[in-house]
């Protein structure tokens, strides 16, 4: 049981390059969200998702695309790079939306845009 | 939701109990307490939660007083391997999280 796992672990781009971030659980829970991290700051939701199929909005949304095609994965998509986007992003997951359920959280992805 | 107040750091002796306390005062009745800590940069780690009774599990114990405007976390037996960033939150469902700058926890030897 793997849990929740995020590739790749670290990734340096240049500015104006795309890439994907992958997320994926194999506890078949419903509900999976990413966040990201800034030195000495807490994490702050950037997506989530409830369902396959189904996705919106967190706090800090600009600059990502995600989209929820099966339960199992939730990639984050940085359409163009840019600095401000440097961060520690991870993934979580929960049973379902509401419920009080524990998040479980991946290893993170930690990405650098020079 | 309600925000959390959590001081920046404290110290605690290994072996001894680590009580780490947070202020909600502002918390509504529907709003649970959820505690997490993040251990050198790794994902964040689900701890406990509990919405007006007390509550204990394997990793600790929470205490919430009565009028729910502030709880504690007890670390029963602090280990060097308990330092961390411990994270205060409330939240009605517990999915979107909003993470403050939580407290930095030193077990020291």
């Amino acid at each position: 049981n793997a849990g929740v796992t995020q590739t790749p672990k670290f990734q340096v781009l240049k500015t104006g390059q795309s890439m994907t971030l992958q997320c994926a659980q194999d506890m078949n829970h419903e509900y999976m969200s990413w966040y990201r991290q800034d030195p000495g700051m807490g994490l702050r939701l950037i997506h989530y998702s409830v369902g396959a199929g189904i996705t919106d909005q967190g706090e800090v949304p600009n600059g990502y695309n995600v989209s929820r095609s099966t339960t199992e994965d939730f990639p984050l998509r940085l359409l163009s790079a840019a600095p401000s986007q440097t961060s520690v992003y991870f993934c979580a997951s929960s049973y379902s939306f509401g419920g009080n359920q524990p998040q479980h959280f991946g290893d993170g992805t930690r990405l650098s845009i020079l | 939701d309600a925000k959390t107040t959590q001081p920046t750091s404290m110290d605690c002796a290994e072996g001894r109990a680590a009580n780490l306390p947070c202020n909600h005062s502002t918390i509504s009745g529907n709003e649970y307490v959820y505690w997490y800590r993040q251990i050198h940069s790794q994902g964040p780690q689900y701890i406990i939660h509990g919405l007006k009774n007390n509550e204990t599990n394997e990793m600790a114990s929470l205490i919430i007083t009565e009028d729910r405007k502030s709880s504690t976390l007890i670390l029963p037996h602090a280990t060097l391997r308990d330092t961390a960033v411990y994270y205060c939150i409330a939240d009605r469902y517990g999915n979107k999280l909003v993470f403050g700058a939580g407290t930095i926890l030193r077990v020291k030897s």
